[in-house]
């Protein structure tokens, strides 16, 4: 079986500082990577994602991730964040050949002036 | 209309009301989805369809009815809930179930 684990669910930091959210997962086989933000009264908007190759992954908006198969890990980070990146983030993992998406329960990224 | 769309964004009913969800997407997707977000808990797949055809059945209630009359559409039909089925209901769309999920905004119920 499958798990994700977003041990933060809440993450205060200041404007132009970096942040970093952390998501762990489990699984037996290989795995696709996600990463999705939900801004507030709307849907979820992929960030980034891992299939194959390099292992540091470049989204939208800045943000960056990096797949660690041997710490089962997959990290979001971003060097300087901006009040407009206040929402929320889940780490989702999809096994290879599966329908399936698991997601993890969320980290509230809130950016303060 | 871009992107998936959902309809009511709101909706409060009663235990023994009926009443329909709907999501349309516009991005020529053939796999449609349905899941529950509750608060504090990751966000549970419910129904997979993929080229019309109910391919997942994720152990939901049979008070949560969906239906998938084309590629475009997908409703999910509810009878007899119980409040603790209050919870956003969000529906994505992808191109084989393989790849990248578009979501909706999603409908908020409350189930009183």
């Amino acid at each position: 079986a499958q798990s994700v684990t977003q041990l933060d669910s809440q993450v205060p930091v200041f404007e132009e500082a970096p942040v970093e959210l952390r998501c762990n997962y489990s699984s037996s086989v290989s795995v696709y990577l996600f990463w999705y933000v939900q801004y507030p009264n709307q849907g979820l908007q992929l960030l980034l994602k891992y299939l194959s190759g390099s292992t540091l992954v470049k989204g939208i908006n800045g943000f960056e991730a990096e797949f660690n198969k041997s710490q089962t890990s997959f990290h979001l980070r971003k060097p300087s964040v901006h009040i407009s990146d206040t929402a929320e983030y889940f780490c989702a993992v999809r096994q290879t050949g599966a329908n399936n998406l698991f997601f993890g329960t969320g980290t509230r990224l809130t950016v303060i002036p | 209309e871009t992107g998936v769309t959902q309809t009511p964004r709101h909706l409060v009913m009663g235990m023994t009301n009926k009443k329909s969800l709907k999501c349309e997407q516009h991005l020529g997707h053939n796999a449609m989805y349905w899941y529950k977000q509750s608060a504090k808990k990751p966000l549970e797949l419910m129904f997979v369809y993929s080229l019309e055809e109910r391919v997942e059945n994720n152990s939901v209630p049979s008070r949560f009815s969906p239906e998938c009359p084309n590629s475009s559409h997908l409703f999910l039909h509810l009878h007899t809930l119980q409040p603790e089925d209050s919870a956003l209901y969000l529906c994505a769309s992808s191109f084989g179930t393989y790849n990248e999920q578009f979501f909706g905004p999603g409908t908020r119920l409350t189930v009183l």
